[in-house]
This record gives C-alpha cells, structure tokens and sequence, in this order.
C-alpha cells in the first residue's frame, strides 16, 4: 500500500500525559498538512510542511503542540500536557505542489485521540 | 479568508438515483481550487473532484460532477446513480491559489445515505 499511513490509529490517553503521532506520507509528495477533525465537523488545518520547513503553523496550534517533519519524510505530531478538549481526530495528508495547477491533499486513516 | 458552507446537514437518496450535494463559498482570492472529498464510517478522507477557478468546463470523475457556478460562488457535487456504497459523509473544500498556501478550508459537511 503506497497511501498516506498514520501511527497509531487510536490513542486513549490521561489528561497531562504527552503524546505523539506519525505521519508518514506518499513517497514522492513534498508538502505533508495536518488537520485535526472534532464530532460534526470538517477538518481544520493545523500546520503543513515543504520537505523538511514548516511553512505555516493555524492559531489552534497552540504551545502544548509541535511538528516536525525530519528529512522531508515522515512527520510527528507532539502534544503535551494533553487536556480534555484535544480529544478528536488527527488527519495527516501529503501533496505535490509544484508541478501542476492541481494540488489534490490525500489522507490518511487518522488517529483518534481520546483523553479522559 | 475563505469560508465553505454546506447547509445540508443530511440527505437521503434512493438507490440508482442522482443526487446534488450543495456548496458555496467566499473568498477574497482571484484564483483558488474547489474539493470533495468522501469520508466512510472508517474515518479516512477520499478525494473525489477538482475545479479550477479559472476552469470553464465543470469538472468530472466518473459518476462525480461538480456543477461549478463562479458568480453564485457555487460548487455543487452531483453524484449519478447512486450506489449503496455512496453512503457516507460528503466535504466541501477549497484552497488558495494566490500564494503557495495551499492548506485547505473545509464545510461542516453533509451526510448522505443511500436507501435500496
């Protein structure tokens, strides 16, 4: 399977703990986004790197979040000090800009976070 | 800012039949792309279809259409012939084109449930 993976799938964690996610995007793609996706709702952009810069990080990023995407490869996704309102899913995506006027996102599977 | 709205909450079908799913948007950008994406009960995200702004012919992808109309700011997906597996959550998007910025606004979505 060539797709967009993600790491782990489901993740049940207490408030206060620390976690982290991978992200490991279709090989040739350069830019790789992360979303966060709560009950009802569409995704809401996070952060997207090109190859190894991040480019642009959303005002719901807030201090307890990082990301980073070493080498241009697989991405992680940091949270610490997890609270009750980070409970959602987190939608990784990768693309390849640049070489035409489409730029298509494809997903991965997600990973769901619950803290208790 | 760019704003996606879905004001189909749900929608039903019956099998074999077409279906509209509505979009419209607002955005200060001259040039920009429109998305749908399919999200299943698994959770992951399944691009569908594309359009430009600046395309004059409405996009399609097999059974998808996407009846674009740039001065009622619209971007409607049509679905023909319906199948069972159609049932699903259904995501508007668009993204900038102006800049390199190419994260993605979604709507709230709209479920759609196909009936035999």
């Amino acid at each position: 399977d060539t797709g967009v993976s993600q790491d782990p799938r489901h993740k049940i964690t207490k408030r206060g703990q620390n976690v982290t996610f991978r992200c490991d995007p279709i090989s040739e793609h350069n830019r790789l986004y992360w979303y966060r996706q709560t009950l009802g709702q569409g995704p809401e952009f996070l952060t997207y790197f090109q190859n190894e810069a991040q480019l642009e990080k959303s005002r719901l990023l807030s201090d307890r979040f990082s990301a980073e995407r070493p080498k241009g490869s697989f991405s992680t996704l940091e949270i610490q000090r997890t609270e009750q309102g980070d409970s959602a899913m987190y939608l990784c995506a990768s693309s390849l800009d640049g070489t035409s006027e489409t730029y298509e996102q494809y997903f991965g599977p997600g990973t769901r976070l619950t803290v208790t | 800012a760019q704003k996606i709205t879905q004001t189909q909450p749900g929608m039903f079908v019956q099998e074999k039949e077409a279906v509209t799913l509505d979009c419209t948007y607002d955005t200060s950008d001259q040039s920009y792309g429109l998305f749908w994406y399919k999200q299943p009960s698994s959770g992951e995200m399944i691009f569908l279809i594309y359009q430009g702004s600046y395309d004059e012919q409405n996009a399609t992808e097999g059974r998808y259409s996407l009846n674009f109309q740039k001065a009622r700011k619209s971007a409607n997906l049509v679905i023909s012939a319906s199948q069972l597996g159609d049932s699903a959550m259904y995501f508007c998007a668009m993204g900038t084109m102006d800049t390199g910025r190419r994260a993605l606004t979604f709507g709230s979505g709209t479920r759609l449930q196909v009936q035999p």
